[in-house]
């Protein structure tokens, strides 16, 4: 079967620029959870989307929102860019129902904010 | 306080060889999941293996099995027979069980070991 897919892989922004994220998930697949990774802070947590609800959040700005569409498929944005927004995001997608789950990562989309 | 924690930046491994990937968590739940992911320089996080808080046996997948000492919370990954392929970063990762509030069901990652395989 399929697995995640991202788009696009790469893209460069300007300062105060916004850029939306795709990710499609695994067919069957209702969560969708999101995760910036960056040398200095590491993997951390976004927000994560299951049946087109927002169940859960991280710390981060109101500038990065997302949504999920019926049919799973999730979107991310990041409104007024700043450089420090510049790291690899990665969409992960799951069943979405503990206990046991797991998570199919995407190769993720890396972001240069310049 | 840091929820995974893995003590090792950077690991050297002789191909054929087996090599073991340390981790330990902390969590007052009593119901979690721990996972581990490899993360070659393409980007992609790749899952290798599971273990959950309640399973009585250690995980195995292939080449991949884990070490779970659970009074000591460490989930240490071992890699018998390394391979040049294996060469990428590895991550650990916990999935807390239990609703805590915002932020609840996320998988939280440590910074991760650098391993590279020498011919």
């Amino acid at each position: 079967k399929a697995g995640v897919t991202q788009t696009p892989r790469y893209l460069i922004k300007t300062r105060g620029q916004q850029v939306t994220l795709s990710c499609s998930p695994i067919s069957g697949h209702r969560s969708v959870s999101w995760y910036q990774q960056t040398p200095g802070q590491g993997l951390q947590f976004l927000f994560e989307y299951f049946s087109e609800t927002q169940r859960n959040k991280g710390n981060f700005p109101g500038r990065f929102s997302g949504r999920q569409f019926s049919n799973s498929r999730s979107e991310m944005n990041v409104s007024t860019l700043e450089l420090g927004d510049s790291a690899l995001y990665l969409c992960a997608s799951s069943l979405g129902q503990p206990p046991n789950y797991g998570y199919t990562f995407g190769s993720g989309t890396r972001l240069t904010v310049v | 306080a840091q929820k995974i924690t893995q003590t090792q930046p950077g690991m050297f491994v002789q191909e054929k060889e087996a090599v073991t990937l340390d981790c330990t968590y902390d969590t007052s739940d009593p119901s979690y999941g721990l996972f581990w992911y490899k993360q070659p320089s393409s980007g992609e996080m790749i899952f290798l293996i599971y273990q959950g808080s309640y399973d009585q046996q250690n995980a195995t997948e292939g080449r991949y099995s884990l070490n779970f000492q659970k009074a000591r919370k460490s989930a240490n990954l071992v890699i018998s027979a390394s391979q040049l392929g294996d060469s990428a970063m590895y991550f650990c990762a916990m999935r807390e069980n239990s609703y805590s509030g915002a932020g609840s069901y996320q998988l939280t990652f440590g910074k991760g070991t650098k391993l590279s395989v020498i011919p």
